[in-house]
C-alpha cells in the first residue's frame, strides 16, 4: 500500500527556520518525483515545486523559487521542504504528493497524497 | 502560466442527484487535465487524470470528459461523502496550475 506520511504541525515565530518531512512507503521512493503544494487558509491549491529522490534534483515554481528549499534522502525514503526565515504569510497547510508515473519531469499529475502539515507562523 | 477557470464556484444538490462541474483552460492543454476531491479538513484525493481516466479505487460514478480547453466532471447518484470541494489541474505546461475550486453542497 502506497503511503506518504508527513511530519506534525508546527508553530513558529517569524524569522525562524523550519524543515518538514514526507516519508514514502509501499513503492520505489527514489523513482517518482515528490511534489509539494501549499494551501493557505480558506484558499485553493498551489504547486510549489518537485524533488526527485533519486538524485535530489529540485525544480521550483517561479512563485516559490528562492523562498523554500526542497531536498530528499532516498536512504530513508523521505523528502523535505524547508524555510530559512519564516514569514507570517507562510502560514498554510503543506501537502506532499507523488507523481503518477516514474521519472519524467514537471508536467505530470499526482496520485497519492500525504495527510498535510499545518505550519503556523505567528509572533 | 495557464489559467484554469472552474464553474460554478459552488453548487447545491440533493442526495441521488447528478451534477456537472466545468473547467476551462486559457490555452489548449490537449488532455493533460486532472480532477481532485477535497473533503472538509482532509487532504485532497486524486480522482481523474488524462481528462477521463479514473485513478485506482475511484468509483465509476465519477466521469471526466473534454479535450483542448473545455473539460467537465460529472458525479452521479450523489451520496453524503461526495459533498466536498473539487479542483481541476492542468499539467500540460509548467508550473501546473489549479482551478479555484467548486464547492458541492447538500441542498
Amino acid at each position: 500500500e502506497v503511503q506518504l506520511e508527513q511530519s506534525g504541525a508546527e508553530v513558529k515565530q517569524p524569522g525562524e527556520s523550519l524543515k518538514i518531512s514526507c516519508k514514502g512507503s509501499g513503492y520505489s521512493f527514489d523513482s517518482f518525483w515528490i511534489v509539494w503544494l501549499r494551501q493557505m487558509p480558506g484558499k485553493g491549491l498551489e504547486w510549489m515545486g518537485i524533488v526527485y529522490p533519486g538524485d535530489s534534483d529540485a525544480r521550483y515554481s517561479p512563485s516559490f523559487q528562492g523562498q523554500v528549499t526542497m531536498s530528499a534522502d532516498k536512504s530513508i525514503s523521505t523528502a523535505y521542504l524547508q524555510w530559512s526565515s519564516l514569514k507570517a504569510s507562510d502560514t498554510a497547510m503543506y501537502y506532499c504528493a507523488k507523481h503518477r508515473r516514474p521519472g519524467g519531469g514537471m508536467s505530470e499529475t499526482f496520485d497519492f497524497w500525504g495527510q498535510g502539515t499545518l505550519v503556523t507562523v505567528s509572533s | 502560466d495557464i489559467q484554469m477557470t472552474q464553474s460554478p464556484a459552488s453548487v447545491s444538490a440533493s442526495l441521488g442527484d447528478r451534477v456537472t462541474i466545468s473547467c476551462r483552460a486559457s490555452q489548449d492543454i490537449i488532455n493533460h487535465l486532472a480532477w481532485f476531491q477535497q473533503r472538509p479538513g482532509k487532504a485532497p484525493k486524486s480522482l481523474i487524470y488524462a481528462a477521463s481516466s479514473l485513478h485506482g479505487g475511484v468509483p465509476s460514478k465519477f466521469r471526466g470528459s473534454g479535450s483542448g480547453t473545455d473539460f467537465t466532471l460529472t458525479i452521479s447518484s450523489l451520496q453524503p461523502e461526495d459533498f466536498a470541494t473539487y479542483y481541476c489541474q492542468q499539467y500540460y505546461t509548467s508550473p501546473p496550475t489549479f482551478g479555484q475550486g467548486t464547492r458541492l453542497e447538500i441542498k
